[in-house]
């Protein structure tokens, strides 16, 4: 069964730590993406990569950044973690086309909280 | 990527056909409509998308209006378990990034 997997489920962090979100997939999907989600404001997207070593701005990057060192793993970076990154965060991956969509895949989500 | 308009919320009887409409008049022509859905707790799931023609899939069918400004996502026979909120998002491909909006939220009765 083709998977997404989010390392953590649930985390508390105190403001201003370092945070790191790890996703891994085992598709061998080109593309990932990191989501967070908030009542009343949908999922919105951080930021993105469509290949080892590139990543791409989302509609929400600040206070965020990302790591994409292998191709199966894709790592949301909280610099300095505040309360207003408490949230949802949901990765994804998806294949790149070629006349192949199977949509986006989903990982369970890491429920973070920031005090 | 063009916007969509979804009804926040529906109600659906179970065994009934659940109906769900999505408006996405300002689709351009190599956009695709993809419909995802998330149950609670849950990270979403896809569950179809379409071009031009009418899709099926064992989950659901997919009718887009000749004009494509349009689309309405069928589940035949919609169970408890179909009770999600269901995403209508448009793009290029799933090699590209999607939007999602707030979607509706379909609750089927017993």
């Amino acid at each position: 069964d083709v998977k997404v997997t989010q390392s953590s489920r649930y985390l508390v962090k105190r403001t201003g730590e370092k945070v790191f979100l790890e996703c891994v997939q085992d598709m061998d999907h080109e593309n990932m993406f990191w989501y967070r989600q908030d009542p009343g404001l949908g999922l919105r997207l951080i930021y993105f990569s469509y290949d080892v070593k590139m990543k791409e701005k989302g509609d929400i990057p600040e206070g965020y950044s990302v790591s994409r060192e292998k191709k199966e793993r894709f790592s949301l970076i909280l610099e300095s973690a505040s309360t207003n990154q408490t949230s949802m965060y949901l990765c994804a991956s998806s294949e790149s086309g070629q006349g192949v969509d199977y949509g986006y895949t989903f990982g369970s989500g890491t429920r973070l909280t920031v005090v | 990527d063009a916007k969509t308009t979804q009804p926040p919320s529906m109600d659906c009887a179970e065994g009934r056909a659940a109906n769900l409409p999505c408006n996405h008049s300002t689709i351009s022509g190599n956009e695709y409509v993809y419909w995802y859905r998330q149950i609670h707790s849950q990270g979403p799931q896809y569950i179809i998308h379409g071009l031009k023609n009418n899709e099926t899939n064992e989950m659901a069918s997919l009718i887009i209006t000749e004009d494509r400004k349009s689309s309405t996502l069928i589940l035949p026979h919609a169970t408890l378990r179909d009770t999600a909120v269901y995403y209508c998002i448009v793009g290029e491909t799933s090699g590209s990034r999607l939007t999602f909006g707030e979607g509706t939220q379909l609750t089927v009765n017993p």
